[in-house]
């Protein structure tokens, strides 16, 4: 069965720490694996990691692909408050499916 | 942002009764998905499209069915809604496979089903 796990499934830091934000996948026909934002609405997109693209970074954010581990991290340095949100990682499969994890609820402390 | 609207927002509706949600873009995009979102579940792929006409099922489609009569609009239905079906959907569009481009989503619908 094709999965995504996530972890920790939540997590409470002080403003100003970093953070380590874990997906390990078992997914058959593996295309990408794509790191989200959610805060109350709909998830945004963060990243896409794929074989030709095993690292992407923007700002504090930064994330990378381990395709010999399955699995992959996404990093926060500096957290702010506003970084507090449920981060999604999902899996491409095949052509069109996403298998999403369960995702990290992140809380950030002031 | 992305062109999604989903549509209605908020519904509550009664056991047996039957649903349509619609997903609308003005995107232009070739493809469409709905998810349904559950506490511990994550994201659940329900149905998809890639192209007028074209769909395929998700994970999670038994009790849904879908059409896509025109590019910008994706409806989902719930025949005869359950309580199980009650959830947050999300549409998303793509404008080309997952291997290239990154999926986008829609404020979701918060649906309950008494």
């Amino acid at each position: 069965e094709d999965k995504v796990v996530q972890s920790p499934l939540s997590l409470v830091v002080h403003e100003g720490d970093t953070v380590t934000l874990n997906c390990s996948y078992e997914v058959t026909n593996f295309r990408s694996l794509l790191w989200y934002k959610q805060e109350k609405k709909a998830p945004t997109f963060l990243f896409m990691l794929t074989s030709s693209g095993i690292e992407k970074k923007s700002g504090r954010l930064s994330s990378i692909l381990d395709k010999k581990e399955l699995s992959s991290i996404l990093n926060i340095t500096a957290t702010q408050t506003g970084d507090s949100a449920i981060y999604l990682c999902a899996v491409g499969q095949g052509a069109q499916k996403l298998v999403f994890g369960q995702g990290t609820r992140l809380t950030i402390n002031p | 942002d992305a062109g999604i609207t989903q549509s209605p927002r908020h519904k509550v509706t009664e056991t047996g009764t039957p649903v349509t949600l619609r997903c609308h873009q003005t995107e232009n995009h070739r493809y469409m998905y709905w998810y349904r979102q559950d506490p511990g579940h994550g994201l659940r792929l329900i149905h998809y499209s890639y192209g007028v006409k074209d769909t395929d099922k998700g994970e999670v489609s038994d009790g849904y069915s879908v059409s896509r009569s025109k590019t910008e609009d994706f409806l989902l239905t719930l025949e005869s809604a359950t309580s199980s079906q009650t959830s947050v959907y999300f549409c998303a569009i793509s404008e080309r496979g997952i291997s290239n481009q990154p999926q986008h989503f829609g404020d979701g619908t918060r649906l309950s089903i008494l």
